[in-house]
């Protein structure tokens, strides 16, 4: 079975412009998360998502959106684009989103802002 | 507001070797988990171990095993007969037990170890 696949692999923006990143979970995982892990640091908690509900939210601007589609796809957005957002951005899934359960990672999309 | 310490950015050991990893969090909840994760320049972040912290005996994983000790806030991972394949960055992770309909799968990450092994 294939694991958490995350597209792009790589991305260049320039500041001000808008990115959108994709995921797809494994076959039969429900909850999605989304981390930003600025080179140097651990991951940062962004999103969770759960039957297409949002569970969770960390300690981000608006500028950072997520959606969840019916075959637990996920989507994060980022409008207005700063030079901070330059980071490694990985998604997560899990298969019913308990907190008993394993977290699959996917190997990431790095964005680099111009 | 929970947080998790790695105080060692760097450690290096010899193949076959012990070496001992880190970690110290802060929290004032009782139900809360405990990870450690490997990133290998894959960038993918693999599971090595966790650790409940209702359960007083320590985890273990092959040659992975990890001493929890509660009242000290502190949660270190051992790595034995070390082998060049565990060269990677770890993680040390904290996540509350929050419950159903919660945010479950948020994980709170320390700022890492970077762990080389020599031949």
């Amino acid at each position: 079975d294939a694991g958490v696949t995350q597209s792009p692999t790589h991305l260049i923006k320039t500041r001000g412009q808008h990115v959108t990143l994709r995921c797809s979970p494994i076959s039969g995982h429900k909850s999605v998360s989304w981390y930003q892990q600025v080179l140097g640091q651990g991951p940062q908690f962004i999103f969770q998502y759960y039957e297409k509900e949002e569970r969770g939210r960390g300690n981000f601007p608006d500028r950072f959106s997520a959606r969840q589609f019916p075959n637990y796809s996920s989507e994060l957005n980022v409008n207005a684009l700063l030079l901070g957002d330059s980071a490694l951005y990985l998604c997560a899934s899990s298969s019913v989103g308990t907190e008993n359960e394993k977290l699959f990672f996917g190997s990431g999309t790095q964005l680099s802002v111009l | 507001a929970q947080t998790v310490t790695q105080s060692q950015p760097e450690m290096s050991v010899q193949e076959a070797e012990t070496v001992t990893l880190s970690c110290t969090y802060d929290t004032s909840e009782s139900d809360y988990y405990l990870f450690w994760y490997k990133q290998p320049p894959s960038r993918q972040m693999i599971l090595v171990i966790r650790q409940e912290a209702y359960k007083q005996q320590n985890a273990t994983e092959n040659r992975f095993s990890v001493n929890f000790q509660k009242a000290a806030k502190s949660f270190s991972l051992k790595i034995s007969d070390s082998q060049l394949g565990d060269a990677a960055m770890y993680f040390c992770a904290y996540r509350s037990g929050v419950g159903y309909g919660g945010a479950t799968n948020k994980l709170i990450f320390g700022t890492g170890t970077l762990l080389a092994v020599q031949p």
